[in-house]
């Protein structure tokens, strides 16, 4: 079983929309979890950390269920930039990220 | 501005022709790494520096070398390519190991021939 694992999508949306999609680990241990985005094979940026009580960065939220051992980032009121390539990215004493999950936004 | 410094951007090469993809940052880091992207897989990490003269294998290092002779540099050599490691590769560092936040350069699309 991968360590992290993620619905590599696409996900197509159109503008406006709410896009929500989630990331399962393997490890109940793991520390910290944090949310890259990556557009079309350039460098991974991050997002957004994900914390227990979950947190909110504008149109983006990041939640963790631990218990089901997930992760989860939602996009409201899609935009055109926001298509690219989410990875998911857990620390469990190293950083082990997933394959990425995709979202296009259509106009 | 601070940043991480990988060259080239693209390579295409002949199999055992060694080469090297150097690695340079800016910001006094401590930690470097290098990682390979491949389609469904995700980033593996290769090799790993904590610090100055400190290296470590990652999750694939086989076929890969690396040296951490000062701070800024760590670079990423390949003595004898292979078809299999034709990816893309990213540098990466952060402050410290458990500093979380990692800055990549810009990547390298290695192709083996």
């Amino acid at each position: 079983r991968k360590e992290v694992e993620q619905d590599p999508g696409p996900f197509n949306v159109p503008e406006g929309a709410t896009v929500a999609f989630n990331c399962t680990y393997s490890n109940s241990a793991s520390q910290s979890f944090f949310w890259y985005r990556q557009d079309c094979r350039k460098e991974p940026k991050l997002l957004m950390s994900v914390y227990s009580s979950g947190n909110e960065d504008g149109r983006f939220t990041a939640q963790l269920n631990r218990a089901s051992q997930y992760i989860s980032l939602l996009i409201r009121d899609s935009k055109l930039s926001d298509s690219a390539t989410y990875l998911c990215v857990v620390n469990d004493y190293k950083l082990s990220f997933g394959a990425g999950t995709t979202v296009t936004v259509r106009a | 501005e601070a940043q991480v410094t990988q060259n080239p951007r693209y390579l295409i090469t002949v199999t055992g022709k060694k080469l090297t993809v150097t690695c340079s940052q800016n910001m006094n880091h401590e930690y470097m790494s290098w990682y390979r992207q491949d389609p469904g897989l995700g980033l593996r990490q290769i090799y790993y520096s904590m610090n100055v003269e400190v290296t470590d294998k990652g999750d694939v290092p086989e076929g890969y070398k690396v040296s951490r002779k000062e701070k800024r540099n760590f670079p990423l050599i390949l003595e004898s390519p292979s078809p299999n490691q034709t990816s893309l590769y990213f540098c990466a560092s952060s402050s410290t190991a458990q500093e979380e936040k990692l800055f990549f350069g810009s990547g390298t699309q290695l192709s083996v021939l």
